[in-house]
């Protein structure tokens, strides 16, 4: 079956440093996912990337589709502590049929 | 908009008892999941429906069944709980490959 695997698990950063995680996939993917989960509560869709190489942008939030399309990247820059929850990318086995990624939780101290 | 709902939000059960985790959308959306998140970890897909009537296995479909008869409801049955079934449940829904919207989740305990 399909695997999409995340890196960090964890990552822990003062407030003001820049964050990035990773997702990698074993197959080429029509297209990416990213989810946002607050501690204690539901993911929430940030995002979804398409096409080969493609970058998108959302206030401090850098997301990256590989020119495979087998792997993704988000980037924050100058992180905050409203950035604190665990980050999830997800990509499709089949249409409609998304597979998460294990999650990097991100912790931002004062 | 309540978007998707689920209930309930906790419950205890003992081994080997039976519930069925409720989930209704309003959004007309054909496309509804089930997840499990066990603590600190990813989501794992349990069943999935494209439409009413039309359901199929997601990651981990093992000591659970699903039925789909209307768009709007989706709801997840566990037969003879056992401890390993102790999660958080995640119902969402979505209208085509794109965004999902999850449920606030049902946390359940099996002892």
């Amino acid at each position: 079956g399909q695997q999409v695997m995340q890196i960090p698990q964890y990552q822990h950063v003062q407030e003001g440093e820049d964050f990035t995680t990773y997702c990698n996939s074993s197959t080429t993917l029509s297209n990416i996912q990213w989810y946002k989960q607050r501690p204690g509560g539901h993911p929430v869709f940030l995002i979804q990337l398409v096409k080969s190489g493609e970058v998108k942008k959302q206030k401090r939030l850098t997301f990256q589709f590989g020119e495979a399309k087998k792997n993704s990247s988000l980037h924050i820059t100058a992180t905050q502590t409203t950035d604190v929850g665990t980050y999830f990318c997800a990509g499709p086995a089949v249409i409609n049929k998304f597979y998460f990624g294990s999650g990097t939780k991100l912790n931002v101290k004062p | 908009n309540a978007g998707v709902t689920q209930t309930p939000k906790f419950r205890i059960l003992k081994i080997g008892q039976s519930m069925t985790l409720q989930c209704t959308q309003d959004m007309n959306h054909n496309y509804m999941y089930w997840y499990r998140q066990d603590p600190g970890m990813g989501l794992k897909l349990i069943y999935y429906s494209v439409g009413a009537g039309i359901t199929d296995k997601g990651e981990v479909p093992n000591g659970y069944n699903v039925s789909r008869s209307t768009t709007e409801d989706f709801p997840l049955r566990l037969e003879l709980a056992a401890p390993s079934q102790t999660s958080v449940y995640f119902c969402a829904s979505s209208s085509t490959a794109f965004e999902a919207f999850f449920g606030q989740g049902t946390r359940l305990t099996v002892v």
